[in-house]
């Protein structure tokens, strides 16, 4: 059974740089698929914030393009979001999800870590 | 402001039949299938239709999906408390290279 753990900080500084980590289990991410991150404000509805292909290959959503970078460690069989220069919209509850190239069939979650920027 | 249109609020009564529409453009919903999320309370989206109309092994035969042009919509059918949640479209757009959402909708059962 293919499983997805987020992890890091719920509390970030704004101008700051967030980080996540998604640790995936039961699958190898070097193996096949592609591994985004989503996220969703309070009170709004869900954005794709980028995803890594299993060759190291990145696509960003145009409108977070500037701030972000997601990375693969298939050492750990992780990969990783940061998101730079982050402000109050940023706070959001953050989701890693596994889906095919070209298609948005995000078939596998994790459970989702909530994101605070406040100073 | 999404890529994709929902009604941002359904509801029905238990037994009745719902439905959902999500409306996007030629990059997304025209070119590229839809995928249907139930969001339930604090928990992760769950995959509920793919493919347009293809149901994943466990989801009841009452949710169904449909696609027309750059439009696309989800039945649910004999409503049920339990449907009570958030919806989701989404589509790859080749425009953006990258997936898209709705807004969402959440359904209420009355």
């Amino acid at each position: 059974q293919v499983q997805l753990q987020e992890s890091g900080p719920g509390l970030v500084k704004p101008s700051e740089t967030l980080s996540l980590t998604c640790v995936v289990s039961g699958y190898s991410i070097s193996s096949a698929f592609y591994w985004g991150w989503i996220r969703r404000p309070p009170g709004k509805g869900l954005e794709w914030i980028g995803t890594v292909y299993h060759s190291g290959s990145t696509y960003y959503n145009p409108s977070l393009k500037s701030r972000v970078s997601i990375s693969l460690d298939t050492s750990k069989n992780q990969f990783s979001l940061k998101l730079s220069s982050v402000t109050a919209a940023d706070t959001a509850v953050y989701f890693c999800a596994r889906h095919s190239g070209g298609y948005a069939n995000f078939d596998y979650w994790g459970q989702g870590t909530l994101v605070t920027v406040s100073s | 402001q999404s890529v994709l249109t929902q009604p941002p609020s359904a509801s029905g009564t238990p037994g009745q039949r719902v439905t959902i529409s999500c409306s996007g453009s030629s990059s997304n919903i025209g070119s590229n299938y839809v995928y249907w999320y139930q969001q339930l309370p604090g928990m992760a989206p769950k995959l509920l239709i793919y493919r347009n109309n293809q149901r994943p092994s466990g989801v009841p035969d009452r949710f169904s999906g449909s696609k027309s042009g750059t439009s696309a919509s989800l039945a649910i059918s004999g409503l049920r408390s339990e449907d009570e949640a958030d919806y989701y479209c989404a589509a790859w757009d080749d425009s953006l290279s990258g997936a898209v959402f709705g807004g969402g909708t959440q359904l209420t059962v009355l």
